[in-house]
């Protein structure tokens, strides 16, 4: 697609509830972020995916967080059991690759926990 | 663990005013971008530096990468209204990994 696209753009989900977000990143593009970002601050790093493989998980902040990418493409966050605290925006980029050094950032899902 | 460190967390000031915001590390990137992102809205792209000392201009916006590749500005010569939003420097300090700055919140009033 044009540009990276995200869904739902808004989540409000109760407490204890399993959520899935969705992203689909800009064709061709091998290398897929997810960054997770709480009341307008800067950006946590969550995971990076090169292709289907996750070298990097090391921001997933607990094991309730998944992450998948199937085709190269369209990645699946997934969070189980939610809770308060995982209320936050969800930023999904991707770029070219993983020496790229330019990524382009979805507009996000928010997610509110009650 | 590295940090991007930016410089005010926020800012109001008045149409046509000059400002610098400061994006400040003790590591070493290999490449730093900036980015302004808007309410309900994921960040955009505006610049990125690569090396040392390398000074770019987009406009109203001059963006400046430390000579030792710690530190970055963004200078905003004679703000506007739509130059309010967050801004949010980047640092690559490998090849993928992008680590965010803490934001710096503008407010230009008319």
């Amino acid at each position: 697609g044009a540009g990276v696209s995200q869904s739902p753009s808004n989540k409000v989900t109760e407490k204890g509830k399993d959520v899935e977000l969705r992203c689909d990143p800009i064709s061709g593009h091998t290398a897929l972020y997810w960054y997770r970002q709480s009341l307008g601050q800067g950006l946590e790093f969550l995971i990076y995916f090169q292709g289907n493989s996750a070298p990097d998980k090391s921001g997933l902040p607990s094991d309730r967080f998944s992450a998948e990418r199937t085709g190269g493409s369209v990645s699946t966050l997934t969070i189980q059991r939610t809770q308060q605290e995982d209320s936050a925006v969800y930023l999904c980029a991707s770029s070219l690759g993983g020496g790229s050094i330019e990524a382009f950032f979805g507009q996000g899902t928010r997610l509110t926990v009650v | 663990t590295q940090l991007l460190e930016q410089s005010p967390q926020f800012l109001s000031i008045q149409e046509g005013e000059n400002l610098t915001v400061y994006c400040n590390s003790s590591s070493v990137f290999s490449s730093l971008q900036w980015y302004r992102q808007e309410p309900g809205e994921g960040p955009v792209l505006l610049v990125t530096v690569v090396t040392g000392g390398e000074v770019k201009k987009l406009k109203r916006l001059t963006f400046q990468f430390g000579d030792a590749r710690k530190d970055s500005s963004l200078h905003i010569t004679a703000a506007q209204p739509g130059d309010t939003g967050l801004y949010l420097c980047a640092g690559t300090p490998g090849t993928y990994k992008y680590i965010f700055g803490t934001g710096t919140r503008l407010k230009v009033l008319a």
